[in-house]
């Protein structure tokens, strides 16, 4: 069954310091695997989209890492700001005769002052 | 350009009764998907339309169903509400479609069941 797993489940760190989130999957056959930052009560926006060829990629002070032999990425942010609170999904889509994509049940992080 | 929106924010309705939910995508968009999030609970794919066809369909009874207009503007519709169906509504667009290519989601409905 495909599945993203993301750990851990909430966060608290005090502002300025840095923070990984994890994101474990079970996805077969992968196509690529996106971070996204929600807002209490907004949409999720897009931070970075990994194909499998892909190591790393940053937005900003957001970077992540994708090892897609141990099907395992994490979400790294540097020198973390109070707007930086925010709950973190992680996704990941397959492509067989159809394709999906499979939401993580997300990361929520508290930045504290 | 102007983003994803969605009308209305909120919506208070009572079982049994059954609700319009709509999306505008960004312009130039042709794909929508529309997402269920309840709390605690990671987004939950309902459907997603391009072109005016439903292309992809996700696990959820057949009181949810959804169209596109041919400006792409998207509805869901629910019938038959029960409490359960209380949650964020998201709607996002992407360029051609949610598989390889980023999408851009609105601000949500809020659906509350009484």
């Amino acid at each position: 069954k495909n599945q993203v797993e993301q750990s851990p489940q909430s966060l608290i760190i005090l502002e300025g310091k840095n923070c990984t989130l994890q994101c474990n999957y079970t996805v077969s056959p992968f196509s690529n695997l996106r971070w996204y930052k929600q807002d209490t009560g907004r949409g999720p926006v897009s931070l970075t989209i990994m194909t499998f060829s892909e190591n790393t990629k940053s937005n900003g002070r957001y970077t992540a890492t994708l090892d897609a032999d141990t099907k395992q990425s994490s979400l790294h942010i540097t020198a973390s700001q109070l707007s930086d609170s925010a709950s973190y999904i992680c996704v990941v889509s397959a492509y067989d005769s159809n394709y999906q994509l499979i939401w993580g049940a997300g990361t929520k992080l508290i930045i504290k002052p | 350009k102007a983003g994803v929106t969605q009308t209305p924010r909120y919506l208070i309705k009572t079982r049994g009764q059954q609700v319009t939910l709509s999306c505008s995508p960004i312009s130039g968009h042709r794909s929508v998907s529309w997402y269920q999030q309840t709390p605690g609970q990671g987004l939950q794919f309902l459907f997603e339309y391009f072109s005016e066809t439903q292309r992809n369909k996700g696990n959820f009874p057949g009181r949810f169903s959804g169209r596109q207009f041919s400006n792409s503007r998207s509805e869901m519709n629910v019938s038959t509400l029960e409490l359960g169906d209380s949650a964020l509504y998201l709607c996002a667009s992407s360029l051609s479609g949610s598989y390889g290519n980023e999408q851009f989601f609105g601000p949500g409905t809020r659906l509350t069941v009484l």
